[in-house]
């Protein structure tokens, strides 16, 4: 069964921490890995999109990472600020079809605290 | 930003209405969907369009129906509103032209059936 898993389910830190999320998936076949910022109440924003080839890719604080042979993912965010509250979204898509089907993860709930 | 745009944000209505959700995009995407999320779960496809005419179910049965008369607007409407209905419903497009090519959302209706 395509699945994508994300850990942990919520995470509170201080601001200027950094953390990291995480991301498991068994979704086959694999064409790109995603991850999403959902603001409460807004709908998701994309912050990177990486394919089987890609490792890493960088978008300002946000360092997302793919190791496509254990199939597990990492978004870190670095010297994290207030407005990083928010819900972050693995979405992994499979190319098995014309749709490119998209699986979507819980979300990990990140709270930073002042 | 993304050019998308849902009306209304919020609705509250009672058991039995008829509602509609509207949706428009303006940057000329062929394919668009609605997907249907509840707190802390991950998102589900209800109906996709690749295009004029073009409607499709998604993964979880909805019943909730579509349409796509023109490619800026994908509208879904509930014939008869239910308490089992009571979801976040967003609407996203993207062209798909290229693999990491990124879905667009819009900003989401939060509707509450009493």
């Amino acid at each position: 069964k395509n699945q994508v898993e994300q850990s942990p389910q919520s995470l509170i830190i201080l601001e200027g921490k950094n953390c990291t999320l995480q991301c498991n998936y068994t979704v086959s076949p694999f064409s790109n890995l995603r991850w999403y910022k959902q603001d409460t109440g807004r709908g998701p924003v994309s912050l990177t999109i990486m394919t089987f080839s890609e490792n890493t890719k960088s978008n300002g604080r946000y360092t997302a990472t793919l190791d496509a042979d254990t199939k597990q993912s990492s978004l870190h965010i670095t010297a994290s600020q207030l407005s990083d509250s928010a819900s972050y979204i693995c979405v992994v898509s499979d190319r098995g079809s014309t749709l490119g089907r998209l699986y979507f993860g819980r979300g990990t709930q990140l709270t930073v605290w002042p | 930003e993304a050019d998308i745009y849902q009306t209304p944000r919020y609705l509250v209505i009672g058991t039995g209405k008829k509602i509609t959700l509207e949706c428009s995009q303006t940057m000329g995407h062929d394919k668009m969907y609605w997907y249907q999320q509840d707190p802390g779960m991950e998102l589900h496809l209800i109906h996709y369009s690749y295009g004029v005419n073009s409607t499709e179910k998604g993964d979880l049965s909805s019943e909730s129906t579509v349409s796509r008369i023109r490619t800026e607007h994908f509208p879904l409407t509930l014939e008869s509103a239910r308490p089992s209905h009571t979801s976040q419903y967003l609407c996203a497009s993207n062209q798909d032209r290229a693999v990491q090519e990124t879905q667009y959302f819009g900003p989401g209706t939060r509707l509450l059936v009493l």
